[in-house]
């Protein structure tokens, strides 16, 4: 069974802040992997998309990257705004989507 | 934690025939369920939001006409798309959020279910 893992599940920091949140998959033959962002009671917002052949992509203040080898994604978030609290998806996509637990994160004003 | 089915997995059909797309939470309650869709290269979209026993909530540009939604059990979502085209092949996949105040309260995603219009 394919399994993705993040860390941490809840982060809290004050703004400004540079922060990484992490994910980690079992199976390194993905087909790709997107990072979402969730807020209370929506649907998820897609964030960014990464292909297997990619190791990286970025838009605005969000940088995501991709080591398929050791089976790792982090999401960087620069500059960190209390617009930014919400929860944080990553789902990896072999036949089918299988999604992370979340990282809930809080930026404190 | 909780499971989400959606049957099909895939599904191949002809242009101009409807397909139903059932998106079941197996054990556990949901008012609302999400339906989204992938189509190649691209990023998974939300479709629509449909909660149970009300009109479902759908994004910009999705034709409510054209993808029937019905929610009409705490257990059960269909997401029909009618007069299917070769544009509407796509990754459709659901998730379920629990009734308020069950043991888990975050989201649940189906695994998907891949359509194929020739």
């Amino acid at each position: 069974k394919q399994e993705v893992t993040q860390i941490p599940a809840a982060l809290s920091v004050p703004e400004g802040e540079n922060l990484v949140l992490n994910c980690s998959f079992t199976d390194s033959a993905i087909y790709n992997l997107q990072w979402f962002r969730q807020d209370p009671g929506k649907g998820l917002t897609s964030l960014l998309l990464i292909q297997s052949s990619q190791r990286e992509q970025t838009s605005g203040r969000l940088n995501a990257s991709l080591d398929k080898s050791s089976g790792r994604s982090t999401l960087y978030i620069a500059a960190s705004q209390p617009g930014d609290s919400a929860t944080y998806l990553c789902a990896v996509r072999y036949s089918q989507f299988y999604f992370g637990t979340g990282t809930s994160l809080t930026v404190i004003p | 934690g909780a499971v989400v089915s959606q049957h099909p997995s895939w599904v191949i059909c002809k242009s101009g025939t409807s397909v139903k797309i059932e998106c079941r939470s197996l054990d556990f309650q949901a008012t609302t369920m999400f339906w989204y869709r992938q189509f190649p290269k691209q990023s998974l979209m939300l479709m629509a939001t449909s909660n149970e026993g009300s009109k479902a909530t759908y994004e910009q540009g999705v034709e409510k006409d054209k993808f029937l939604i019905n929610h009409a059990s705490l257990t059960l979502s269909t997401l029909t798309v009618t007069s299917a085209h070769p544009e509407d092949s796509s990754f459709y996949i659901c998730s379920a959020k629990p009734v308020p105040g069950a043991t888990h309260n975050e989201q649940f995603f189906g695994p998907g279910t891949r359509l194929t219009v020739l």
